[in-house]
């Protein structure tokens, strides 16, 4: 079954750490999307990515980095700049810009 | 403010009954998109429309476009308990930006049972 995979579903950060949080298609799609999602509130795009080796940010794309060096495979690092990370991530894809999305089942960060 | 805004914020209905959410938005659009989101889990893309559609259908889901008025409306017929959920317009601008879709904050519909 094609689909989109996010890893892992539960993640602590502790402090001044970096975390990273994996995200897997197998649906051939060219773009790919990381959203965050606060509680009782829409999504909010962080970074996208068009092709494999291009991406550009998002609306609040401070304090988060990303590669696309697979065309399956687009990992988010939350970094320690990031000061209020705690928030549900959700990681999409779609054939093209501005197609409709596939979304993943979401990570929940949250901070020790 | 966001591009995307859902009205009503909450909603809640027996089952059978219709549900109606709005969502009105800011700039021209090239398609607005409506998702559906479970609880704790990703988003499911339900329809889209294009900006020179006025009405799509999809089963018991029926989606309306006025972009004179900047809005368009969601409508599940005869609904069941298992429709409960958030849902969400997204709209992609005209503008030519690579931007991509922007969210509303959602319609929580509750369908009793």
């Amino acid at each position: 079954d094609g689909g989109i995979t996010q890893s892992p579903k539960y993640l602590f950060r502790k402090e001044g750490q970096n975390v990273t949080l994996s995200c897997e298609q197998n649906l051939n799609h060219d773009a790919m999307y990381w959203y965050r999602q606060d509680p009782g509130q829409g999504l909010r795009l962080i970074y996208y990515s068009q092709i494999v080796n291009d991406f550009q940010k998002g609306d609040i794309a401070e304090g988060y980095s990303v590669s696309r060096e697979k065309k399956e495979s687009f990992p988010l690092t939350v970094t320690s700049a990031q000061k209020n990370p705690t928030a549900f991530y959700l990681c999409a894809s779609s054939i093209t810009l501005n197609q409709p999305q596939h979304f993943g089942d979401g990570t929940r960060l949250s901070i020790l | 403010s966001q591009q995307g805004e859902e009205d009503p914020q909450a909603l809640s209905i027996q089952e059978g009954e219709n549900a109606t959410m709005n969502c009105s938005y800011k700039t021209s659009i090239n398609n607005l998109q409506w998702y559906r989101q479970n609880s704790g889990r990703g988003l499911v893309h339900l329809i889209l429309i294009r900006s020179n559609e006025r009405e799509k259908h999809s089963g018991r889901l029926r989606v309306t476009l006025d972009t004179s008025k900047k809005s368009s409306s969601l409508l599940i017929t005869a609904s069941r308990a298992a429709d409960t959920a958030s849902y969400f317009c997204a709209t992609v601008i005209s503008s030519g930006s690579a931007r991509q879709l922007t969210f509303g904050s959602g319609t929580q519909l509750t369908v009793l049972p």
